[in-house]
């Protein structure tokens, strides 16, 4: 079946710029995190979404940062006034319910803020 | 002590040889632990959970240490596809969210 899918793969924007990004998680998973991962590093938790609440959104470096998923399906990552720093790949996953630890990883969003 | 710490890298070994990769976790009441595999420019993937004192799958070994608060992943008879970066997993205190090392990278030379 259709894995974890995010769009786009690569996005380039200029300091200060809105940017937002796409994840599609596994038909039938209720549970999505965002992960950050720059390069040299391990991935960093951003937010957990159980079904369409933010169960977790500990992870999120400041309120530049915001996440919706609205019908419990399809999660928006959104990233207001962008800087430098914020140059990353942004990861997605999901997990069946239940089973919180078994996360499938989409391919990632490389942003690069320049 | 970071929540998870791991052997700095790179490890550069030639096919059929044996490695090991280390990996410390902070968080005394942790139950579950997992080695996850990144290839370069992909997402991570499992590769093995370790529930208990440790496991087994074909070549991979994952043992737990719970006193010294230490996970080892081993690699017996390494072929070039197992050329990657390792990442020590562990879920935080919650059990929201999964918090990965820095990883180990290797590189397997013929």
């Amino acid at each position: 079946g259709a894995g974890v899918s995010q769009t786009p793969s690569n996005k380039v924007t200029e300091k200060g710029k809105y940017v937002e990004l796409r994840c599609d998680p596994i038909s039938g998973h209720t549970a999505l995190y965002w992960y950050r991962q720059s390069l040299g590093q391990g991935p960093e938790f951003l937010i957990y979404f159980q079904g369409t609440g933010a169960a977790d959104d500990s992870g999120l470096p400041n309120d530049r940062f915001f996440a919706v998923r609205p019908e419990g399906s399809v999660s928006t990552l959104k990233i207001q006034r962008t800087e430098r720093g914020d140059s990353a790949v942004y990861l997605c996953a999901s997990s069946p319910s239940g089973r919180r630890n078994t996360q499938y990883f989409g391919p990632g969003t490389r942003l690069t803020v320049l | 002590r970071k929540e998870v710490e791991q052997d700095p890298g790179p490890f550069n070994v030639p096919e059929g040889a044996t490695v090991a990769f280390n990996c410390t976790y902070s968080n005394s009441a942790s139950q579950s632990f997992f080695w996850y595999r990144q290839d370069c420019r992909k997402e991570p993937k499992l590769l093995m959970s370790v529930y208990s004192s440790g496991n087994e799958d074909g070549r991979f070994t994952a043992q737990l240490n719970r006193a010294s608060q230490y996970i080892s992943l081993l690699i017996r008879d390494s072929k070039l596809s197992d050329s990657a970066t390792y990442l020590c997993v562990v879920p935080n205190q919650a059990g929201t969210a999964l918090i990965f090392g820095k990883g180990t990278t290797l590189s397997v030379s013929s």
